[in-house]
């Protein structure tokens, strides 16, 4: 069984820097693209960021291109998202999930860590 | 960037059947997937490649792709149904996922 568990969401200050991880198990974690996918409080969902399975191809929205890093260790099976220069609309639940046919498509989702950034 | 287009609610009586749109200039000349999100839950993938259901997601979920305009369609609706339908793609010329602004659908 396919399990993705968020984790490091928390209460930031605009202009701070948070790191999120997302611990992959059920599924040989270094063959598939993985995603970052936010949502906001009552909005629709957002891609963030994608990285290829061998971490050689990243990509970024253009909200986060600059701030946001996306990065993965596959032997710890963990995706991570390195976030800095946190904005108020950066607010989000932040999902990560695994990627299929060439990781456009998400099959599978974690639970969602949630960040907020105020003052 | 490319931008797909979803009504925002859409509403429909047991047993009835719905259809959730979701427009993009040329979608039909894409891959789209659907996904299915309840109040505090993470999205689930129920159609995806325009058409294709995912193992455990029920026949009554159908997906078409056309010109103009990709549709999700639920026959014999069930009170379960109810939740966000949004639908997505990846675009090519920019290599981003680009997600619909979501549709809430109502169970009367």
């Amino acid at each position: 069984e396919v399990q993705l568990l968020e984790s490091g969401g928390g209460l930031v200050q605009p202009g701070g820097s948070l790191r999120l991880s997302c611990a992959a198990s059920g599924f040989t974690f270094s063959n598939y693209v993985m995603s970052w996918v936010r949502q906001a409080p009552g909005k629709g969902l957002e891609w963030v960021s994608a990285i290829s399975g061998g971490s050689g191809t990243t990509y970024y929205a253009d909200s986060v291109k600059g701030r946001f890093t996306i990065f993965r260790d596959n032997s710890k099976n963990t995706l991570y998202l390195q976030m800095n220069s946190l904005r108020a609309e950066d607010t989000a639940i932040y999902y990560c999930a695994k990627g299929i046919g060439s990781g456009g498509i998400f099959d599978d989702w974690g639970q969602g860590t949630l960040v907020t950034v105020s003052s | 960037s490319y931008v797909l287009t979803q009504p925002p609610s859409v509403s429909v009586a047991p047993g009835k059947t719905a259809r959730i749109s979701c427009g993009g200039n040329n979608i039909g000349s894409k891959s789209v997937h659907w996904y299915q999100q309840k109040p505090g839950q993470a999205p689930v993938l129920v159609i995806y490649y325009d058409s294709d259901r995912p193992s455990g997601i029920p026949e009554r979920f159908s997906g078409s792709n056309s010109g103009n305009t990709a549709t999700l369609t639920i026959s014999r609706v069930e009170a379960g149904d109810e939740a966000d339908y949004s639908c997505q793609v990846w675009d090519t010329s920019s290599d981003h996922v680009v997600f619909g602004g979501g549709t809430k659908l109502t169970v009367l």
